[in-house]
């Protein structure tokens, strides 16, 4: 079983939908990053949270630390939002990221 | 500018050669990593250096080196490339936190598509 893990692999979603992303991990962490990674391959980060909930734009990300599970939201999904979600949890009191495999998000108009 | 370059951006090569990956970033930050992608996997840590006197291995390191020439770089080596070391890799920074375990952001290069035939 991987340390970190990520549901669903692959979402397809219609523009406008509310769209959810989750993530599990079975380590103690430090902080969860969550990552967004292009079709042409570069990866931005777009949150790192270690309590609570963070919003930018139309991205929510929260985290239950309790029950060591994340979600990333996107409210009034886009094509442009067409990505792989990536989430990374930080083991605590180290620098190791373990990442999860990815969720393959497609936006249709 | 980008933050953080990498070159080559896209490289073939044979089995048994040597090929180096640059990595170069301009954020001033102490730490910098190297990863490897592969199709449904997810990102691996191979080598990371937390100043230019301090490199470690990940958890993939077998098959790699590194050198990390100044703050600014960080070059990845594959000494005999071989088949399955053929993937996506990433190079990436972070700032050091205060209590010397880094919880900042961590910025990625754009990859570079290796080949290895």
């Amino acid at each position: 079983k991987n340390e970190v893990e990520q549901s669903p692999q692959n979402l397809t979603a219609q523009e406008g939908e509310f769209i959810t992303i989750n993530c599990s991990y079975s380590v103690g962490i430090s902080a969860l990053h969550w990552l967004q990674q292009h079709p042409g391959g570069g990866i931005v980060s777009l949150f790192m949270l270690s309590s609570g909930k963070k919003k930018h734009g139309r991205l929510i990300a929260t985290i239950n630390i309790q029950e060591k599970h994340s979600s990333l939201h996107i409210t009034a999904s886009h094509p442009r939002d067409s990505a792989v979600y990536i989430c990374a949890a930080l083991v605590y009191n180290t620098d190791k990221l373990i990442f999860g495999t990815g969720t393959r998000l497609q936006v249709f108009p | 500018d980008a933050d953080v370059t990498q070159t080559p951006r896209n490289r073939i090569t044979k089995t048994g050669k040597r090929i180096m990956l640059e990595c170069s970033q301009t954020k001033g930050h102490d730490r910098m990593y190297w990863y490897r992608q592969d199709p449904g996997l997810g990102l691996r840590l191979i080598y990371y250096s937390f100043d230019v006197k301090d490199i470690n291995k990940g958890e993939i390191s077998d098959g790699y080196s590194v050198s990390r020439q100044a703050q600014a770089k960080f070059s990845l080596s594959l000494e005999s490339a071989i088949p399955n070391q053929t993937a996506l890799y990433f190079c990436a920074t972070s700032d050091s936190g205060l209590a010397g375990t880094s919880t900042d952001t961590q910025y990625f290069g754009p990859g570079t598509r290796l080949t290895v035939l």
